[in-house]
């Protein structure tokens, strides 16, 4: 398997454009988590989705970030209008089952910096 | 999830054995001792764990203590690769999401 494969890897936007950032779990994970990585705050998570629906999304920092999940291969984390303090690293994981034993694995990350 | 704590950096040479603490106190019978690594600049990756019983795989060992409020993340001979933030992180059954806290930094001298 490829692994959970995200796109763009890097992202330069000025501030009030949209951003979408691309994410594809490994095939057969029911469980896709998106989180950021900050200096400052570390490793949060956003949102995550179970079986394709948004689960918990009390990490979203306010109603800029929206995040889908149309189909079991294919979830989208969108911020509009982007601001500097979004710039950030967003990681993609996805697991097989929740909780316990249960192994995350990550992407390699979209490094988004905003101008 | 409980609350884990570690040191901030740790320093080893290479091929030479290291050892990882983690405290968690507050832990629960069901929950889990996960260690994931960040290396640089990519994404945080799976390394071991454990509920009970030591553990071992091919990247690591994890030691847990009897009462289950501490455990080592043992790295049987350090290589240059090895140097990463190490996160132990607990999980309940019902956890979900991880909570990462800050980790250790281990770095690897040759």
């Amino acid at each position: 398997d490829a692994g959970v494969i995200q796109s763009p890897r890097h992202e330069v936007t000025e501030m009030g454009q949209e951003v979408t950032l691309r994410c594809k779990p490994i095939s057969g994970h029911d469980y896709l988590f998106w989180y950021r990585q900050t200096m400052m705050r570390g490793l949060e998570l956003l949102i995550y989705f179970n079986n394709n629906v948004p689960i918990d999304d009390s990490g979203m920092p306010e109603d800029r970030f929206s995040a889908k999940m149309p189909n079991a291969s294919f979830s989208t984390l969108k911020i509009q209008p982007s601001e500097p303090r979004d710039s950030a690293v967003y990681f993609c994981a996805s697991s097989l089952r929740r909780g316990g034993p249960d192994t995350q694995y990550f992407g390699p990350g979209t490094r988004l910096t905003v101008l | 999830d409980a609350k884990t704590t570690q040191p901030n950096s740790m320093e080893s040479n290479e091929e030479e054995p290291v050892h990882l603490p983690c405290n968690h106190s507050t832990i629960s019978g069901t929950d889990y001792i996960h260690w994931y690594r960040q290396l640089p600049s990519q994404g945080p990756e799976y390394v071991i764990h454990g509920l009970t019983s030591n553990v071992n795989n091919r990247m690591a060992s994890l030691a847990i203590a009897e009462d289950r409020k501490s455990s080592t993340l043992i790295l049987h001979r350090a290589t240059l690769r090895d140097a990463a933030v190490y996160y132990c992180i607990l999980r309940g059954q019902a956890g979900t999401a991880l909570i990462f806290g800050k980790g250790t930094t281990l770095s690897v001298s040759s």
